[in-house]
């Protein structure tokens, strides 16, 4: 159980485009989602919170104009990476809590690595 | 100070033996506390929670929680090769609940401790 699914798990785009990251409960609700980046030999940085319904709750220093978040159902949250340059190159995570479970656990999904060129 | 602290290593064992990596954390009302296995190239594994003061077994894994000394460690007994990987200490600091607000469970992680065990 707790499987989290992410599409697509690799992707190459080019300056200034935009690209969508899904990620995916494939067998628990997940009311609150979380998405991370994570550069090369670097630990796991998160970039926002997301919950069902409602808006996302971003890092400070992350730009909510630029990495737009939608968690519209209980098993789905979209990142979208808008006009993307090489230095969003990275490792993009996605990471769910299930709503029935206890004391934080996180589940995460294999996650997306974007070469912006 | 940072909130979770590893040490980044890398810690080399032989295969067979135990490895002992070590957290420390800041928030002195943190309730959860995890483990996770990162392989090179991979997302982080869930592999270990503990929430009360003690120790706790899972097969190989042995998480160890003072919640006096803000300190929780993880064993490893009978290293094998395969357990080679980042580990991560990630503790439940939520600054909205501890200031009586909505948590959303966020995790802080340590920088990760590199483990080697070598045949």
């Amino acid at each position: 159980g707790a499987v989290v699914s992410q599409h697509p798990s690799w992707v190459i785009c080019k300056s200034g485009t935009s690209v969508k990251i899904e990620c995916r409960s494939l067998d628990f609700q997940a009311t609150t989602m979380f998405w991370y980046r994570q550069f090369p030999k670097q630990s796991l940085m998160l970039m926002a919170t997301s919950n069902e319904g409602s808006k996302a709750t971003y890092e400070q220093g992350v730009e909510k104009d630029k990495f737009l978040i939608n968690h519209a159902s209980l098993t789905l949250s979209t990142l979208t990476v808008t006009s993307a340059h090489p230095e969003d190159s990275s490792f993009y995570i996605c990471s769910a809590r299930p709503t029935s479970g206890s004391f934080y656990e996180q589940y995460f999904g294999p996650g997306t690595r974007l070469t912006v060129t | 100070q940072k909130e979770v602290e590893q040490n980044s290593g890398p810690l080399s064992v032989p295969e067979g033996a135990i490895a002992s990596l070590n957290c420390t954390y800041s928030d002195r009302v943190s309730q959860s506390f995890f483990w996770y296995r990162q392989y090179s190239g991979k997302s982080p594994e869930l592999i270990m929670s503990i929430y009360s003061n003690g120790d706790k077994e899972d097969g190989r894994f042995t998480a160890q929680l003072n919640k006096a000394s803000q300190y929780v460690s993880l064993l490893i007994r009978d290293s094998q090769p395969s357990d080679s990987a980042t580990y991560l200490c990630a503790v439940n600091i939520d600054l909205l609940a501890n200031a009586g607000g909505t948590s959303y469970g966020k995790l802080t992680f340590g920088q990760g401790t590199i483990l080697t065990v070598h045949p």
